[in-house]
């Protein structure tokens, strides 16, 4: 069956110090890798998109790679203001996204 | 801000009521997908619609039902309500011509009693 694995579930960090979040698929026929960040009571914010083994894409503090089976969002140097819940999904079939359950990060001052 | 617009953003039903939840997507975007997400998890996608043609769904079942109008916005509507179904419901927009990435509305918050 078709699955997305994130791991850890919740991540601790003090401000600074750097970790990286992991997101294992199984899905076949991957068309796509995607990151979300998602805040307490709000919906997904769109982070990035990786589409084949390899790629790699940066934003400010945030770092995705993507290899065949798992894809990794690295965060450098964290700030209070990045914890949240990351999502990472798999596009299956042009229009169907599979989640994951989310690492919820936690960045104490 | 995405611009996908979800309405209302929080309701509470009785079991068994029918619910209608309405989105409006991002200026340009002509798909529509509609997500379950259940407390601590992540979204399970519902079905999307594209050209006011249902082209995708989900493991749920066809009490979950949806519509797409002209102008690319769309309902969900679900009928018979079960506990089960209190989640938050969120809308997301595309533009199929132009890739596959999605983009969410703050979704609605539906609590069953």
């Amino acid at each position: 069956e078709d699955q997305v694995t994130q791991s850890p579930e919740a991540l601790r960090l003090q401000e600074g110090e750097s970790s990286s979040l992991n997101c294992s698929y199984t899905v076949s026929g991957l068309r796509g890798l995607f990151w979300y960040r998602q805040d307490p009571g709000k919906g997904p914010e769109f982070l990035f998109t990786l589409y084949s083994a390899g790629e790699e894409k940066e934003k400010e503090r945030l770092k995705a790679t993507l290899t065949k089976k798992e894809s990794f969002l690295h965060i450098t140097a964290p700030k209070p203001e990045d914890s949240a819940t990351y999502l990472c999904a798999v596009l299956y079939n042009f229009n169907k996204f599979y989640f994951g359950s989310g690492t919820k990060l936690n960045v104490k001052p | 801000e995405t611009g996908v617009t979800q309405s209302p953003t929080h309701l509470i039903k009785t079991r068994g009521q029918q619910v209608t939840l309405r989105c409006s997507s991002q200026s340009g975007h002509n798909t529509v997908s509609w997500y379950q997400q259940a407390l601590g998890q992540g979204p399970q996608f519902i079905f999307q619609y594209y050209r006011e043609e249902e082209n995708g769904r989900g493991n749920f079942p066809p009490r979950f039902s949806g519509l797409q109008f002209p102008n690319y916005s769309s309902e969900l509507n679900v009928n018979a309500l079960e506990l089960d179904d209190s989640a938050l419901y969120l809308c997301a927009s595309s533009r199929q011509e132009s890739g596959n990435t999605i983009y969410f509305g703050e979704g609605s918050w539906l609590t069953v009693v």
